[in-house]
């Protein structure tokens, strides 16, 4: 069975601080992928990246960073220098590379930044 | 613009009635699916179709029902028999499923609340 964990529930930082939102998972199959959403106040979530289980590489998209550690079963992501627009429920998700139907979310991390 | 609508964003019914919540894409997108959101549990699948006139059951379908008789929409209808119906409910789509991953696209949601 599939299974995310968000240990962080709620996150409150300052504005322009460093934050670190973690995932770990647990999975059965030899190739899977792992992704990221962002769900703002308004309800829909915002896809931001997907990491297939064979690529490793750490990768950053502006002041966003994402850390893919498979000896650990973790899947990091990092804001640096966090603003107010980044208050948001993160979900951090898992699905596998034969359908991508049964994708398995983390329960999510409350991130609020205060200004 | 391209994307997902959800109408209404807020429902209220009475516990015995049966509701249907509207789901369409005009992203030209084959698979669509339906989850429910409830606080501290993230995601869970309640049913997909990655055709049109096809759909299967997701992780939580006992008490909901759903019909793809268009490529655009995909109608959650949440019987009598859905035991805890009020919940966030969000409609997703992607290009494509089976043995190749494509993100999911999500639309604002429908909050139901059941009395």
């Amino acid at each position: 069975a599939q299974k995310v964990t968000q240990a962080q529930t709620e996150i409150s930082v300052v504005e322009k601080e460093d934050v670190t939102l973690d995932c770990v998972y647990e999975t059965r199959d030899t190739t899977y992928y792992l992704f990221w959403y962002k769900q703002p106040p308004s309800g829909e979530l915002v896809f931001l990246i997907r990491r297939n289980s064979f690529d490793e590489q750490n990768e950053i998209s502006g002041r966003y960073s994402w850390n893919f550690q498979k000896s650990t079963s973790s899947f990091n992501f990092t804001i640096t220098a966090s603003q107010v627009v980044d208050s948001a429920v993160y979900f951090c998700g898992l699905g596998s590379n034969f359908g991508n139907e049964k994708l398995t979310f983390g329960t999510g991390t409350r991130l609020t930044i205060i200004p | 613009d391209g994307g997902i609508t959800q109408s209404p964003k807020y429902l209220f019914r009475k516990e015995g009635q049966n509701v249907t919540l509207s789901c369409e894409q005009n992203l030209n997108h084959d698979a669509m699916y339906w989850y429910r959101q409830d606080p501290g549990q993230g995601l869970r699948l309640i049913y997909y179709s990655q055709i049109v006139n096809d759909f299967q059951k997701g992780d939580i379908a006992e008490g909901y029902s759903v019909s793809r008789e268009k490529k655009e929409s995909f109608p959650l209808t949440v019987t009598s028999a859905q035991k805890n119906p009020t919940a966030f409910y969000l409609c997703a789509s992607s290009i494509g499923s089976g043995d190749t991953y494509y993100e999911q696209y999500f639309g604002p949601g429908t909050r139901l609340t059941v009395t």
